[in-house]
């Protein structure tokens, strides 16, 4: 079956430190790829989308570019800022069975300190 | 603004007992979808309706059953709950090849 794979379980950074997240999938189709965000007490918020290959999804400074070639869909940050800190899922919404459902990465957590 | 509301907020229930979970979308969206997110897991999908009077199985339905008795409402029913249901739920309604809206979760704990 379809899986995502987020390599870090947590990151901490300080304030203007350059953030990556790792996100590697394996579908059988082309799946289109999400980042969400999670802040305590909340559900998840989607970030972005990308649907095709070398498609760049971007919002609030983050942004991550789909690479068929390598299954990846690194999230990416210049700068990051305290707010940021928060849970960050990637996902693979694999539209070919048609049930519309997203799978999930395990998800990283987060920390900038000021 | 799309919106995605469920009650209860948190719920304590005893092994053994009825919990139903209840979610309510404006969005006018056809899918609806129950998620189960538990440490180390992520969110994990239980059921899915495509509309009113549909459901679904998702990946981890058992122990679970979904009603959607209209476009707007999607209930999550544990006939028998068990410990191990202990976790947060999240609804969501999203269309076909697009995001999804989470609502703001349910913490259920069954003692």
């Amino acid at each position: 079956g379809d899986s995502v794979t987020q390599t870090e379980g947590q990151v901490a950074l300080s304030e203007e430190d350059f953030l990556t997240i790792h996100c590697n999938y394996s579908a059988s189709g082309y799946p289109a790829l999400f980042w969400y965000v999670q802040y305590p007490g909340e559900g998840p918020q989607f970030l972005f989308r990308a649907s095709r290959d070398k498609e760049k999804g971007s919002s609030r400074g983050f942004e991550a570019t789909y690479d068929k070639g390598t299954t990846s869909f690194h999230l990416r940050k210049a700068s990051v800022q305290e707010s940021d800190s928060a849970v960050y899922y990637c996902a693979l919404g694999d539209w070919g069975t048609n049930t519309g459902k997203l799978t999930f990465g395990d998800g990283t957590v987060l920390t900038v300190k000021p | 603004e799309a919106a995605v509301t469920q009650s209860p907020r948190n719920k304590v229930a005893v092994t053994g007992g009825k919990v139903t979970l209840s979610c309510n979308q404006t969005n006018n969206h056809n899918n609806m979808y129950w998620y189960r997110q538990d440490t180390g897991h992520g969110l994990r999908l239980i059921h899915y309706s495509y509309g009113a009077g549909s459901t679904e199985k998702g990946d981890i339905p058992d122990g679970y059953k979904a009603s959607r008795p209209s476009q707007e409402n999607f209930s999550l029913i544990l006939e028998l709950a068990t410990p191990s249901q202990t976790s947060v739920y999240f609804c969501a309604s999203g269309e076909l090849g697009l995001e999804q809206y989470f609502g703001p979760g349910t913490r259920l704990t069954v003692l």
